[in-house]
């Protein structure tokens, strides 16, 4: 039973592209959390999605960053135009449920690096 | 809102030495709380949890019990070893929510 699967572990960007972030959550788990973790920082929610809906997405940057978690495929996350203030590691969560008994799991990440 | 916070790191420690990371949170309701470890170049793993108040939760020797009188969730181990240099995290779930809100880490680093 895979774990969280994120792609690609590591991404370089320069300023104005656009990065996308993949996340696959665990079979059976329908919850995906998106997490930022700036340099010696700890985790600050983003988002959090069910299928085909972003339920909360009040740790989003207003512009730039967008979310979706479509029917089929993937969660992405994407920011377009990024600046090197959005170098940081990204990591998903999925969870089966919103029970804390369920516990998060989490994939490995993805470093953003924006030169 | 939900705030959680922990005691500042770095923390270096020798092999078998007595561990303690302070948490402490602020919340409205019954959080649950729970601490998770990122090793280097890694994800979080959930290392233990507690949901309600006077729960001890543990783990591969750790241990944090849920303290609702002080709104605390110490994590403590008897003794290190080097394979527990990580970065040590807590968080607290709000019962009517779904997003975890994190502590800033505290840095462990175990010497031989």
């Amino acid at each position: 039973n895979a774990g969280v699967m994120q792609n690609p572990r590591h991404l370089v960007r320069r300023r104005g592209q656009e990065a996308r972030l993949r996340c696959s959550p665990m079979k059976g788990h329908s919850h995906v959390y998106w997490y930022r973790q700036l340099p010696e920082e700890g985790l600050k929610f983003m988002v959090y999605l069910q299928k085909e809906n972003i339920i909360d997405e009040s740790g989003m940057p207003k512009e730039r960053f967008s979310a979706e978690f479509p029917k089929e495929g993937p969660s992405i996350l994407r920011i377009q135009q990024v600046v090197r203030g959005d170098s940081a590691a990204y990591f998903c969560a999925s969870s089966p449920g919103t029970d804390p008994n369920y516990g998060y799991t989490f994939g490995s990440g993805t470093r953003l690096t924006v030169v | 809102g939900n705030s959680v916070t922990q005691m500042e790191g770095p923390v270096t420690l020798s092999e078998e030495a007595f561990l303690t990371i302070n948490c402490t949170y602020t919340a409205t309701g019954y959080p649950s709380l729970f601490w998770y470890v990122q090793y280097p170049g890694e994800g979080l793993q959930l290392l233990l949890k507690a949901t309600k108040a006077d729960d001890k939760g543990s783990n591969k020797g750790f241990e944090a019990t849920y303290r609702k009188e002080t709104t605390s969730f110490h994590l403590e181990k008897g003794s290190v070893q080097v394979s527990d240099s990580a970065v040590y995290f807590c968080a607290l779930k709000e019962t009517s929510g779904s997003r975890l809100t994190f502590g800033e880490g505290t840095q462990l680093t175990v010497n031989p």
